[in-house]
C-alpha cells in the first residue's frame, strides 16, 4: 500500500533562518510528487511540483524541493522565512491514477 | 483569470439532513476532484469527474455522491449526516485526470450538529 508520511507534525523556526520539511513515500515506482501550502481557512495553494527531469526543484515563494529516489523523498526548503510562511504544509503524491494522496501535514510556526 | 471557486462557503447543518456544494473549475478545465479535510489531517480524495464521468471514487460510503454538469461545474451530495461528516470540503480542477497539476479552491466548511 502508497502512504506519504510527514515526520513533523509542528515546527517553530526563527523569522530569518532556514527551513526544511520532511516527506517520505512508499511506492515501487518514482510518483508524481508534490508541496502544497494552507494557511488558516483556507483552501490548498501548490507550492511546487515534480514530475520529472532534474531533481531540484523551484517553486513559488522562495521554496525549492529535492526529490531523492534512494530515500524515497521530497523535502521541502526554504533559505530564510518570513512571519507570512507560517501556515500548514502538505506534501502529496499522484500515482499514476485518479488522486492525490496527502501527508497528514507539518504545521509551521513562525517566531519574530 | 478566476481560480476555483465553490459554494457555501460555510454550512450548519443537523443530524440526518441532506447537502449539496457546489463548485465551478478554472475556465477550461474538464476534471473535478473533491477531497475531504477532518480538522487537524489531509485532505481525503472522495471522487475525480472528467467530462462529466465519474473516473474515480475513494473509500467513501454510498451516503456521498456528485455529479460534472455539461459545463464542468459540480455538485457533491451528502445524504443523511453524521457528526462525523462536518470537515472542509475542496474541490480542486485541472486540464485533465490524472497526471495534471490540481488546483484547489477555498473549500466549504460544514459542520453537522
Amino acid at each position: 500500500a502508497q502512504s506519504v508520511t510527514q515526520p513533523d507534525i509542528h515546527i517553530t523556526v526563527s523569522e530569518g533562518a532556514s527551513l526544511e520539511l520532511r516527506c517520505n513515500y512508499s511506492y515501487g515506482a518514482t510518483p508524481y510528487l508534490f508541496w502544497y501550502v494552507q494557511s488558516p481557512g483556507q483552501g490548498l495553494q501548490l507550492l511546487l511540483k515534480y514530475f520529472s527531469g532534474d531533481t531540484l526543484v523551484q517553486g513559488i515563494k522562495g521554496f525549492e524541493a529535492e526529490f531523492k529516489r534512494s530515500q524515497s523523498s521530497f523535502n521541502l526548503r526554504k533559505p530564510s522565512v518570513h512571519w507570512s510562511d507560517a501556515a500548514e504544509y502538505f506534501c502529496a503524491v499522484d500515482l499514476n491514477d485518479y488522486k492525490l494522496s496527502f501527508g497528514a501535514g507539518t504545521t509551521v510556526t513562525v517566531r519574530a | 483569470d478566476a481560480g476555483v471557486t465553490q459554494s457555501p462557503t460555510h454550512l450548519i447543518k443537523t443530524r440526518g439532513q441532506q447537502v449539496t456544494l457546489r463548485c465551478s473549475p478554472i475556465s477550461g478545465h474538464k476534471s473535478v476532484s473533491w477531497y475531504q479535510q477532518v480538522l487537524g489531517q489531509g485532505p481525503q480524495f472522495i471522487f475525480q469527474y472528467y467530462e462529466k464521468e465519474e473516473r474515480g471514487r475513494g473509500n467513501f460510503p454510498d451516503r456521498f455522491s456528485a455529479r460534472q454538469f455539461p459545463n464542468y461545474s459540480s455538485e457533491l451530495n451528502v445524504n443523511a449526516l453524521l457528526l462525523g461528516d462536518s470537515a472542509l470540503y475542496l474541490c480542486a480542477s485541472s486540464l485533465a485526470p490524472s497526471t495534471d497539476t490540481q488546483y484547489f479552491g477555498p473549500g466549504t466548511r460544514l459542520t453537522v450538529l
